[in-house]
């Protein structure tokens, strides 16, 4: 399963919103999760199942899709979450794939 | 709270083994929901899944690297490992371990991630 992010960069004003999208080559059904990764630090789970918040997530972190598109939205940016975001499936794993990252830019 | 850590060597030279333990603390590496797996990041590139083990030695491995890597599972002291042979440049990255869900493979928690170079 090949899973495509969109757009590779993304440059967005604090306050406003970001939607960052996944592709999957196939039908991987709601087996989605994205990440979000600062740099020098490991990746930190944001949403699994594709809609479901991980602990300590914030509200304004929300996710949708299923199937073959997907979605992060963050409703309001904060200066915090300027960083690399990757979906990564897991409908039949193993394996697991992950795309290859959006980079949310301060514009 | 569950806390993983990296260690091991930071260099290794080309054609020898890369070995790296993840050590698990604040927590049971036996629990039956969680697989513990290895990922890596070149540098300035993506994520890519190495594989998993579960405590009871069972393990899946990347296609792309399966003829050069070796998981073990030491559940006495709570360890888990990563050996890679006949290592060139290309895998010179930062190598993170995490603890996978059983039945849905998603990442709930990570090691902070060491660094390995491969260079003579």
């Amino acid at each position: 399963i090949v899973l495509t992010q969109s757009p590779a960069t993304l440059s967005v004003s604090p306050g406003e919103k970001a939607t960052l999208s996944c592709r999957a080559s196939q039908n991987i059904n709601t087996n989605l999760a994205w990440y979000q990764q600062k740099p020098g630090q490991p990746p930190r789970l944001l949403i699994f199942a594709a809609s479901t918040r991980a602990t300590g997530i914030p509200a304004r972190f929300s996710g949708s899709g299923s199937g073959t598109e997907f979605s992060l939205t963050i409703s309001s940016l904060q200066s915090e979450d300027f960083a690399v975001y990757y979906c990564q499936e897991y409908n039949k794993w193993p394996p697991i794939t992950f795309g290859q990252g959006t980079r949310l830019d301060i514009k | 709270q569950l806390h993983l850590q990296e260690s091991g060597p930071g260099l290794v030279k080309p054609s020898e083994t890369l070995s790296l333990t993840c050590t698990v603390s604040g927590g049971s590496i036996s629990g039956s929901s969680f697989y513990w797996g290895w990922i890596r990041q070149s540098p300035g590139k993506g994520l890519e899944w190495i594989g998993a083990i579960y405590y009871s030695g069972v393990t899946y491995y990347n296609s792309s690297l399966k003829s050069r890597v070796t998981f073990s599972v030491d559940t006495s002291k709570n360890q888990f490992s990563l050996s890679l042979r006949s290592v060139t440049a290309a895998d010179t990255a930062v190598y993170f371990c995490s603890r996978g869900l059983g039945y849905y493979y998603y990442m709930d928690v990570w090691g902070k991630g060491t660094t390995v170079t491969v260079s003579s």
